[in-house]
């Protein structure tokens, strides 16, 4: 069965340093893996994605994540955190289960504060 | 905006009423979800619909029923529900059969059952 964990409920960041929001997966088939952002009040919003290709995929408003098949993980990192960064992280994975539609696990989200 | 729309963003009910949540898409999108977001819980995909019909019920009460009259809409109707329902009900589109399947989320609406 695909999974995903997010071992943090929150990561505390000071501005202006490198933060790093952590996401383990398990999958049966090819791991097509997802970082979504969600704001207060808002729904989810597609941060990047990582199908293929490259292991570092680079996404919206500076992020990116690392895709690290041998320890099946999709670490979300930005070099310099800013306080605007602060909201609720979501990681995905497609449900090989799901049909074509492509159903998305989610972990259970990482709250990310970055203090002035 | 994602080119998701919800209505309305805030909803308060009580447990013998009967209401509706409604959602718009503007993407051209073929599959539409439902999807409930309570504190401190991953988030529960409700229903799928991919081109008009029902592909998913994720073991959903019945006091939800969706309805997808076209791919562009797609509705929740609410009735007889319990304080436990109280939560962010999230909708959510994507374009089926392409692999990437990136899902465009609504706003939400924040559902209280009183």
């Amino acid at each position: 069965a695909q999974s995903v964990a997010q071992p943090e409920d929150q990561v505390n960041v000071a501005e202006g340093n490198p933060l790093t929001v952590k996401c383990t997966y398990s999958v049966s088939g090819n791991p097509y893996l997802f970082w979504y952002v969600q704001y207060p009040n808002r729904g989810l919003q597609f941060l990047l994605k990582y199908i293929t290709g490259d292991n570092l995929v680079k996404g919206s408003y500076g992020f990116e994540a690392e895709f690290n098949k041998s320890q099946t993980s999709f670490h979300l990192k930005k070099p310099s955190a800013l306080v605007s960064d602060s909201a609720l992280y979501f990681c995905a994975v497609r449900d090989w289960g799901g049909g074509s539609q492509g159903n998305l696990i989610f972990g259970k989200g990482t709250k990310l504060s970055v203090k002035p | 905006e994602t080119g998701v729309t919800q209505t309305p963003r805030h909803l308060v009910m009580g447990m013998t009423n009967k209401k509706s949540l409604k959602c718009e898409q503007h993407l051209g999108h073929n599959a539409m979800y439902w999807y409930k977001q309570s504190a401190k819980k991953p988030l529960e995909l409700m229903f799928v619909y991919s081109l008009e019909e029902r592909v998913e019920n994720n073991s959903v009460p019945s006091r939800f029923s969706p309805e997808c009259p076209n791919s562009s809409h797609l509705f929740l109707h609410l009735h007889t529900l319990q304080p436990e329902d109280s939560a962010l009900y999230l909708c959510a589109s994507s374009q089926d059969g392409v692999r990437q399947n990136i899902q465009y989320f609504g706003a939400g609406t924040r559902l209280s059952v009183l």
